[in-house]
């Protein structure tokens, strides 16, 4: 499978704890984006990273939420000290730099804090 | 702030019908408009985009239709079969400035066919 895969598929954490996902892009794809999504609503972006540099992060991402891109390869998302209101579903996406229109995503790691 | 928003959040049709889902957006800067579908518990899967200078694309068995004049966009899909149940979401994304390749999704729409 050369898709977007995501690991793991669904964490169950308790409030205060903190969590970290992995997403590892298309291989060819030099963007790589994560996205959250509540139940209901469409995915909101957090973040973004060209090959290794974090470009953008949304007000969404709070000083509690890091992620990193260290070899322009893989990603982790980690999330500090949990809160309720983090109880989502966490979606990798990537693409080539050219065509950040054709975003294709992985299956998401679901979320939940208790 | 701008967004990307559905008239109908849910759709029910027949197995063999013309399925029409229907999103207003806007942001005129944006220069595509994206297609997803999403099937519960997984990931969104592209479909079909379109770019703005555009006012219809087909696809296989899937027609987007821009209009630019009323922000609206719409997906067709043609002779709608049970696997085409899920949610589809319209995002736009725009290739230029501090939001280059940032898709901002609408709220989706549920289509339900049935057998």
């Amino acid at each position: 499978d050369t898709g977007v895969s995501q690991d793991p598929r669904h964490k169950i954490t308790k409030r205060g704890q903190n969590v970290t996902f992995r997403c590892d892009p298309i291989s060819e794809h030099n963007r790589l984006y994560w996205y959250r999504q509540t139940l209901g609503q469409g995915p909101e972006f957090l973040t973004y990273f060209q090959n290794e540099a974090q470009l953008e992060k949304s007000r969404l991402l709070s000083d509690r939420f890091s992620a990193e891109r260290p070899k322009g390869s893989f990603s982790t998302l980690e999330i500090q000290r949990t809160e309720q209101g983090d109880s989502a579903m966490y979606l990798c996406a990537s693409s080539t730099t050219g065509t950040p229109n054709e975003q294709f995503f992985g299956p998401g790691t679901r979320l939940t804090v208790l | 702030g701008e967004s990307v928003g559905l008239h109908l959040p849910t759709l029910s049709v027949q197995e063999g019908d013309n399925s029409i889902i229907n999103c207003a957006y806007s942001n005129s800067a944006s220069d595509y408009f994206i297609w997803y579908k999403q099937e519960s518990g997984k990931g969104p899967q592209f479909i079909i985009d379109i770019r703005s200078n555009m006012d219809k694309r087909q696809g296989q068995r899937v027609t987007v239709l821009l209009n630019k004049t009323v922000k609206h966009l719409s997906l067709q899909i043609a002779a709608t079969q049970p696997g085409d149940s899920a949610v589809y979401f319209c995002a736009e994304v725009p290739l230029g400035g501090t939001s280059y390749g940032k898709l901002t999704f609408g709220q989706g729409t549920i289509l339900t066919v049935h057998p």
